[in-house]
C-alpha cells in the first residue's frame, strides 16, 4: 500500500527543472505533498484530489492522474531553497484510512 | 506559543528507563500524529487520536504507549525500548475532516542505549 516514489534521488543546477513522481498499485482519494529539509519538520506544499486536479503555487506545482493513480510533482527554475527530501503521502478513502507515505525523493540544488 | 511543538527534542535512555515524550498543539486541530522516522525508512504512522479517541494503531510494539487527555495534548510513553527504537519520533495534528493538511512538530530525537 505504500506509494512509490521516483526517482529516489536528484541533483540539479539553479535554474533546472526537475519531475518527482507518485505511484500507487491502489485507487486513491487524494495525494498529498510535503518537504523535509534536513533536521526539520516536514512542511505541508499541497493536497490534490482525485479527478484529476491540478495545483501549484509559485514555481512548484503538482498533477494527479486518476488513471493511472500517480501523482507528479513539478519543480520548476529550481533555486537553492527548493533543496530537501519531498514525501507523497496517499489517502485510499475519504476519512477512512490514515496518510500512507512514500520513501522520499531528495533533492539537491547546487549553485 | 503557535503551531505543534514536542518536548524534549533530544533524549538518550538505556533499554530499562521508563521516559515519556510530549506533543503540544495550538491549532485548535482534533486529530493528532505519532510518526516515527529513522535513518532510511519513509514516515511511519504509530497512532492516530481523533477528538481524543484512538483510531488507529498501526502494529506498533505494546513497549510504546499513547495517551491523549485533550485535544491540544499527545504524550508517548517509552519502556523497555530496544537500540532499534531509536529514531525521529514526530508529532502532527490536523483537522478530522479529511483531507486534512498535517502540521508536524519539530520532532524528538531518540537513542537508545
Amino acid at each position: 500500500q505504500q506509494p512509490v516514489q521516483s526517482p529516489q534521488a536528484v541533483i540539479l543546477r539553479e535554474g533546472e527543472d526537475a519531475v518527482i513522481n507518485c505511484s500507487s498499485s491502489k485507487a486513491l482519494y487524494s495525494v498529498h505533498w510535503y518537504r523535509q529539509k534536513h533536521g526539520e519538520a516536514p512542511i505541508f506544499l499541497m493536497i490534490l484530489l482525485k479527478g484529476g486536479e491540478q495545483k501549484g503555487h509559485d514555481k512548484i506545482s503538482a498533477s494527479f492522474n486518476e488513471k493511472k493513480q500517480q501523482s507528479s510533482l513539478y519543480l520548476t527554475a529550481s533555486q537553492l531553497s527548493y533543496s530537501g527530501t519531498y514525501f507523497c503521502g496517499t489517502e485510499r478513502d475519504l476519512g477512512n484510512t490514515p496518510l500512507v507515505f512514500g520513501k522520499g525523493t531528495r533533492l539537491s540544488v547546487i549553485a | 506559543e503557535t503551531g505543534v511543538t514536542q518536548t524534549p527534542r533530544h533524549l538518550v535512555m538505556g533499554m530499562t528507563n521508563k521516559k515519556s515524550l510530549k506533543c503540544e498543539q495550538h491549532l485548535g486541530h482534533n486529530a493528532m500524529y505519532w510518526y516515527k522516522q529513522s535513518a532510511k525508512k519513509p514516515l511511519e504512522l504509530m497512532f492516530v487520536y481523533n477528538f481524543k479517541e484512538q483510531t488507529e494503531n498501526n502494529s506498533v510494539p505494546s513497549r510504546f504507549s499513547p495517551e491523549c487527555p485533550n485535544s491540544s495534548h499527545l504524550f508517548l510513553h517509552l519502556h523497555t525500548l530496544q537500540p532499534e527504537d531509536s529514531a525521529l519520533y514526530l508529532c502532527a495534528s490536523s483537522l478530522s475532516e479529511p483531507p486534512g493538511e498535517q502540521f508536524f512538530g519539530p520532532g524528538t530525537r531518540l537513542t537508545v542505549l
